[in-house]
């Protein structure tokens, strides 16, 4: 079966610029995650869809982060302004809800603000 | 409080050799499940083992073993004869079943291998 495809692989903005990911999970996966990793340290949750309904966002930043999951299938985080924090791997796991062998995480987006 | 500690922010081991990861965890969910997770340089997360709260045996997966201690929350990661290629982040996590089915994940820790 095809992975949990991401885009842009690395991408490089100026703060204050907006940027968007992109993210297509496994076929048939209902659930739907977005982490971000800072260098040296673990994935950090940033939200969670169960289809196309948010099941968990309590630690997205709101005031600059968005994301959507139109008709259940792909999904698009934004970030807009970006902040010199915000420079990060972004990954996109996908996963059968329940299943014990846990995500597959896409390759993720290295994004760097400058 | 964290749910995932790995106190091991660095280890060096040589070749061929068994070395354990340390985890430990926290939950007062009766039922939850723990996973390991290798990333190499390259930046993708790579499933590699898991064991489930209720699961008698410790889980086996090739080289891997994942050593379940449920009264001491620990669930440290075996790797046995040890290669070049090992030598990468390793996180531990756990996902709690009555949490909406997240994963939350440790620090990690950074494993080199010396040939």
């Amino acid at each position: 079966e095809a992975g949990v495809a991401q885009s842009p692989r690395y991408k490089i903005i100026e703060k204050r610029q907006s940027v968007a990911f992109w993210c297509n999970p496994i076929s048939g996966h209902a659930t739907l995650y977005w982490y971000q990793q800072i260098l040296g340290q673990g994935p950090k949750l940033l939200i969670q869809f169960q289809n196309n309904g948010v099941v968990d966002d309590s630690q997205l930043p709101k005031d600059r982060f968005s994301a959507e999951r139109l008709k259940g299938v792909d999904s698009t985080l934004k970030i807009q302004p970006a902040k010199l924090e915000d420079s990060a791997v972004y990954l996109c796991a996908s996963s059968i809800y329940g299943g014990s062998y846990g995500y597959t995480f896409g390759s993720g987006t290295r994004l760097t603000v400058v | 409080a964290q749910k995932i500690t790995q106190t091991q922010p660095g280890m060096f081991v040589q070749e061929k050799e068994a070395v354990t990861l340390d985890c430990t965890y926290d939950t007062s969910d009766p039922s939850y499940g723990l996973f390991w997770y290798k990333q190499p340089s390259s930046g993708e997360m790579i499933f590699l083992i898991y064991q489930g709260s209720y699961d008698q045996q410790n889980a086996t997966e090739g080289r891997y073993s994942l050593n379940f201690q449920k009264a001491r929350k620990s669930a440290n990661l075996v790797i046995s004869a040890s290669q070049l290629g090992d030598s990468a982040m390793y996180f531990c996590a756990m996902r709690e079943e009555n949490r909406d089915d997240k994963i939350i994940f440790g620090k990690g820790t950074r494993l080199h291998i010396l040939p």
